[in-house]
């Protein structure tokens, strides 16, 4: 089955505990990204990646890391989490950046206190 | 990147067909028009995409004027389960510009 996998779906941690997101996908997708949600802002792009060992900045990419080493997956990396970054996390891939069929994966949810 | 605006809410009864119009003036030669779905926690599906005229499937139409500037997605006799948000994305096809959502509007569907 094709999907896009996120671990944890829930965490809790603490202002400046380092933690990492991962996101795995099946699909040999090239294209994959990080957003985050928060509410009457819509879904903000932190960082995407065209393909292995390439990233790029999305618009919100401040307090936040990625890598790219392997095709299928790309963990979203928070060196020193901050409150502002309590949010709803999802990871996306898609085929070389086209626009048809975007796969998510179910989020996870991040609390910094 | 073509910049889309859409509104930011709409509410519509049962049974009713429901139209968005999402507004792109800036829409380039090579952009395609991708509509998507999202539920509350969780991530965007895919519904529909199109380039010109009109493009159907089991879900929605999507209608899209020779001038391109606009499109509207059309729901037809929608039912509370599809109370849910829907972003309208402008991009080239070939993958030169990133997945980018605004704000997307707010579908309610009332008894």
């Amino acid at each position: 089955e094709a999907q896009v996998t996120q671990n944890p779906r829930y965490l809790i941690t603490v202002t400046g505990k380092k933690l990492t997101v991962t996101c795995s996908q099946n699909m040999n997708h090239e294209y994959m990204s990080w957003y985050r949600q928060d509410p009457g802002l819509g879904l903000r792009q932190i960082y995407y990646s065209m393909n292995v060992e390439v990233t790029d900045k999305g618009d919100v990419p401040e307090g936040y890391k990625v890598s790219r080493k392997e095709k299928r997956n790309f963990p979203l990396i928070l060196e020193s989490p901050s409150p502002n970054q309590t949010s709803l996390y999802f990871c996306a891939s898609s085929s070389a950046l086209r626009y048809t069929e975007a796969f998510f994966g179910q989020g996870t949810r991040l609390t910094v206190v | 990147l073509a910049k889309t605006t859409q509104p930011i809410s709409m509410d519509s009864y049962e049974g009713q067909e429901v139209n968005i119009t999402c507004s792109h003036n800036n829409i380039a030669t090579n952009d395609y028009i991708t509509w998507y779905q999202q539920f509350p926690s969780q991530g965007p599906r895919f519904i529909i995409q199109g380039y010109k005229t009109k493009v159907t499937n089991e879900v929605a139409s999507l209608f899209i004027p020779a001038d391109r500037k606009s499109s509207t997605l059309s729901l037809p006799r929608v039912s509370l389960s599809d109370t849910a948000v829907y972003y309208c994305l402008v991009g080239d096809e070939e993958g030169n510009t990133p997945l980018v959502f605004g704000k997307g509007t707010r579908l309610s569907v009332i008894a």
